[in-house]
């Protein structure tokens, strides 16, 4: 069974602190890696991919992959209240052609 | 470009009966998947397809069955339907499923509730 494993939560921070959200996998073979942020009754929106090792940042997001230690995660930074939502994290392996999913982290940033 | 549509948004079913959930992807995109998602299960992957071709298929019963036409819209069905089938349905678009980098983006969602 391939699977996603997110840190349960939920997790709450102040406005303006950092939010860390962790995933680790399953596949080695998974090569490409995807955070989705949901909100409650909407449907998943996508934030950040990353596929190489290292650091991605995208405005107040990083995206971090170290694929050794099969890890992924997502950094917020100055989390606004407007960030609160369940975080999704998904591994794509190239054989299988799916998207496998975390079971998400509901994050609440409180003002 | 408009994004990935799907109707109905609403659906309230009886136990036994039968539904047809229908995903426009978004414009030049030919892979069209499919997930489940449950307060219990979270996201869970139904089906994918590409080319009107059913490329994979996760660990669902056969009373799930979907299709996909030549303009890249698909539809999935759900026979005899159960209580358990409630759930919101996801249709997730992506431009080729050739690489695993490619990127998926979600239709609204189809909530189902059976009764």
């Amino acid at each position: 069974q391939k699977e996603v494993e997110q840190n349960s939560g939920p997790l709450s921070v102040p406005e303006g602190a950092i939010a860390s959200l962790n995933c680790t996998y399953s596949d080695r073979g998974s090569q490409s890696f995807f955070w989705y942020r949901q909100y409650s009754g909407k449907s998943p929106e996508l934030i950040m991919s990353i596929y190489s090792n290292g650091d991605k940042e995208d405005g107040r997001f990083t995206a971090q992959l170290n694929k050794a230690s099969q890890y992924v995660s997502l950094l917020i930074r100055d989390s606004q209240p407007s960030d609160s939502a369940t975080y999704l994290c998904a591994a794509h392996s190239g054989s299988a052609r799916q998207l496998t999913f975390g079971s998400g982290t509901q994050l609440t940033v409180l003002p | 470009k408009a994004g990935v549509t799907q109707t109905p948004r609403y659906l309230i079913k009886t136990r036994g009966q039968q539904v047809t959930l229908s995903c426009s992807p978004i414009s030049g995109h030919r892979s069209v998947s499919w997930y489940q998602q449950t307060p219990g299960q979270g996201l869970q992957f139904l089906f994918e397809y590409f080319s009107e071709t059913q490329r994979n298929k996760g660990n669902f019963p056969g009373r799930f069955s979907g299709r996909q036409f030549s303009n890249s819209r698909s539809e999935m069905n759900v026979s005899t339907l159960e209580l358990g089938d409630s759930a919101l349905y996801l249709c997730a678009s992506s431009l080729q499923s050739s690489t695993s980098t490619d990127t998926q983006y979600f239709g609204p969602g189809t909530r189902l509730t059976v009764l």
